[in-house]
């Protein structure tokens, strides 16, 4: 069965602190794999996109890493801010583009 | 440009009601897909719609349907609602097919089946 997975569920870090964010899935033949954020009560906002094809994905202080092999991707985010705080999802796209498998995502907390 | 947008923002229904929602992708996007998020399941793919076709539908029963139309809009009926209906639906949208394309999400409906 191809499933996502997040770890850890959240996390608590002071601000200016550098940060990774771990994303996991089970089928390493996968379309792409992109992050997104949701803030409470909204949609989700997409942040990187990784092709198959591509090791890594980088915009401003975020960057994001493609592992096919080991099934991993890993979320940088630089000199965190508290307006990072927000939950971070990871979802993979296998036999379709636009079907999305989600992880249940990291709630990060940034504390000023 | 106007982004994905998504009516009703918050629905109250009761049991054996039906349910439809509505999204209108953003401006020239023809791929529309549907997605249902619970506090327990998280976020799960119901189907997907690309120039009026149904072209992909998750693992979910008979009771969820949807259709888009010629102008790109998307609509999604829920029926007989059942409590373990509540939840975030999302809609997001895509120009084309392309794998490398990342899609745009609307805000969302909130369901809430009493």
């Amino acid at each position: 069965k191809q499933e996502v997975t997040q770890i850890p569920a959240a996390l608590s870090v002071p601000e200016g602190e550098n940060l990774v964010l771990n994303c996991s899935f089970t089928d390493s033949a996968i379309y792409n794999l992109q992050w997104f954020r949701q803030d409470p009560g909204k949609g989700l906002t997409s942040l990187l996109l990784i092709q198959s094809s591509q090791r890594e994905q980088t915009s401003g202080r975020l960057n994001a890493s493609l592992d096919k092999s080991s099934g991993r991707s890993t979320l940088y985010i630089a000199a965190s801010q508290p307006g990072d705080s927000a939950t971070y999802l990871c979802a993979v796209s296998w036999g379709s583009a636009r079907q999305l498998t989600f992880g249940s995502g990291t709630q990060l907390t940034v504390l000023p | 440009k106007a982004g994905v947008t998504q009516t009703p923002r918050y629905l109250i229904k009761t049991r054996g009601q039906q349910v439809t929602l509505s999204c209108s992708p953003i401006s020239g996007h023809r791929s529309v897909s549907w997605y249902q998020q619970t506090p327990g399941q998280g976020l799960q793919f119901l189907f997907e719609y690309f120039s009026e076709t149904q072209r992909n539908k998750g693992n979910f029963p008979g009771r969820f349907s949807g259709r888009q139309f010629s102008n790109s809009r998307s609509e999604m009926n829920v029926s007989t609602l059942e409590l373990g209906d509540s939840a975030l639906y999302l809609c997001a949208s895509a120009k084309f097919l392309a794998d490398q394309e990342t899609q745009y999400f609307g805000p969302g409906t909130r369901l809430l089946v009493l």
